[in-house]
């Protein structure tokens, strides 16, 4: 059965600080999707990441996928009070078949200070 | 720009009551998805649909039901609500990635 780890599962960070979230998985997969959710909101879409050493940035956001050490991470850079929301990463269970599964990763709850 | 819809945003019912949750999505895929998401535990999912009439249990199917008639609605039934069912339901629909609806927040009395 699919594991999915994020640390932390709380981060509280100062603005204009950098960070990492980590995504740790137990079995193999090629394909791994990172999340993002406002409160009281529904879930949208960051990042899609479908090889090993796939590398994906939007803004202050980095995502990356190592399949051979089943880890990816999502690195903030220089945060503002924006990017304050709970960041999802999931891992699809079927490891690169056609039902895309997912197991979602418990969440890391983000809040950005001034 | 994919849409997927949920009939309800917040939803009240009675303990024992039949309750429907309905999802449409715009985009022809053939996977659709029902989620619920309590704090602290995530998102779980309760049961998956690849096709047509065709269904798949989840990791948490006891207490649901579902009904996939045609290939753009995905409906999620409660045959008997009770108190533990309380949560965000969300739904989803997939090509590669799984595009969320907005969620219904269930309250059962």
């Amino acid at each position: 059965e699919l594991k999915v780890e994020q640390n932390p599962l709380f981060l509280s960070m100062q603005e204009g600080k950098n960070y990492t979230i980590y995504c740790n998985y137990s079995t193999t997969s090629d394909r791994l999707y990172w999340y993002r959710q406002d409160p009281g909101k529904s879930l949208e879409s960051l990042f899609v990441l479908l090889s090993n050493g796939a590398v994906k940035q939007e803004g202050r956001l980095m995502a990356s996928l190592d399949t051979k050490a089943r880890l990816s991470t999502l690195h903030i850079t220089a945060a503002v009070h924006d990017l304050s929301a709970t960041y999802f990463c999931a891992v699809d269970r079927d490891g690169g078949g056609s039902n895309y599964k997912l197991t979602f990763g418990k969440g890391t709850l983000l809040t950005v200070n001034p | 720009d994919v849409k997927v819809t949920q009939s309800s945003r917040y939803l009240v019912k009675r303990t024992g009551e039949k309750v429907f949750l309905e999802c449409v999505q715009d985009m022809d895929h053939e996977n659709m998805f029902w989620y619920r998401q309590d704090p602290g535990l995530g998102l779980r999912l309760i049961y998956f649909s690849y096709d047509v009439k065709m269904k798949e249990k989840g990791d948490i199917p006891e207490g649901y039901s579902v009904s996939r008639e045609k290939k753009e609605r995905f409906s999620l039934i409660l045959e008997s609500a009770s108190t533990n069912q309380t949560s965000m339901y969300l739904c989803a629909s997939s090509d590669y990635e799984q595009y969320f609806g907005p969620g219904t927040r269930l309250t059962v009395t």
